[in-house]
């Protein structure tokens, strides 16, 4: 079945800095990936959905590429503030394009001021 | 506002007893998810229903049951036969595809499930 693998269950960065945050996976090379943020106690919210023909999405200080022959997305948050402090989740489609979603561990971030 | 309520948001089981978690949406979204979230875990998918009167198990159905007898309304029952219940338990709800653009889940704000 698909694996997916975030890299570092934590990451620690300065305010101002870009964060960079990786999503393996193994098998099947999904239609798309999603990324969800997630802060404490609370349910996780989408933010990026990118599809396998889109080698890059933004949306203001976030960016997300999907390399298919890698199989790896990455998200990138540049100038980091302390509120972007809070766990990033990946995730994929169960099966190549279907609605039903399988979620990685999740990487938490903290921002320090 | 549309949006997704779960209730309670705490919860306590006694061993040997079935306990049921609500999820309420007014998003009129046909399809509906239950996950269960562990320390250092990923989101791992129990139950997901469709549309109306139907379900399909996740992953991780075994100790768990569902009905979909309402669009709005998705409640999950953690039976006695779950033996390690204790967990965090989000509802999510999907909207369709829109003019070729699809959307991400939107997430209830949990029920946190602790065994006593």
């Amino acid at each position: 079945s698909q694996k997916i693998e975030q890299n570092s269950e934590a990451l620690n960065i300065q305010e101002g800095k870009t964060a960079t945050l990786t999503c393996n996976y193994t098998n099947y090379s999904p239609a798309y990936l999603q990324w969800y943020r997630q802060d404490p106690g609370r349910g996780p919210v989408f933010l990026l959905l990118i599809r396998e023909n889109e080698k890059e999405k933004r949306k203001e200080r976030l960016k997300v590429t999907f390399d298919t022959t890698l199989k790896q997305s990455l998200f990138h948050i540049t100038a980091s503030q302390p509120a972007d402090s809070a766990t990033y989740l990946c995730a994929l489609p169960r099966t190549y394009n279907n609605n039903d979603m399988r979620f990685g561990a999740g990487t938490r971030l903290t921002v320090k001021p | 506002d549309g949006g997704i309520t779960q209730s309670p948001k705490y919860l306590f089981r006694k061993e040997g007893q079935n306990v049921t978690l609500s999820c309420e949406q007014n998003l009129n979204h046909d399809a509906m998810y239950w996950y269960r979230q562990d320390p250092g875990q990923g989101l791992r998918l129990i139950y997901y229903s469709q549309i109306v009167n139907d379900f399909q198990k996740g992953d991780i159905a075994e100790g768990y049951s569902v009905s979909r007898e309402k669009k709005e309304s998705f409640p999950l029952t953690v039976t006695s036969a779950q033996k390690n219940p204790t967990a965090f338990y989000l509802c999510a709800t999907k909207s369709p595809p829109n003019r070729g653009k699809s959307y991400g889940y939107t997430f209830g704000s949990g029920t946190r499930l602790t065994v006593v």
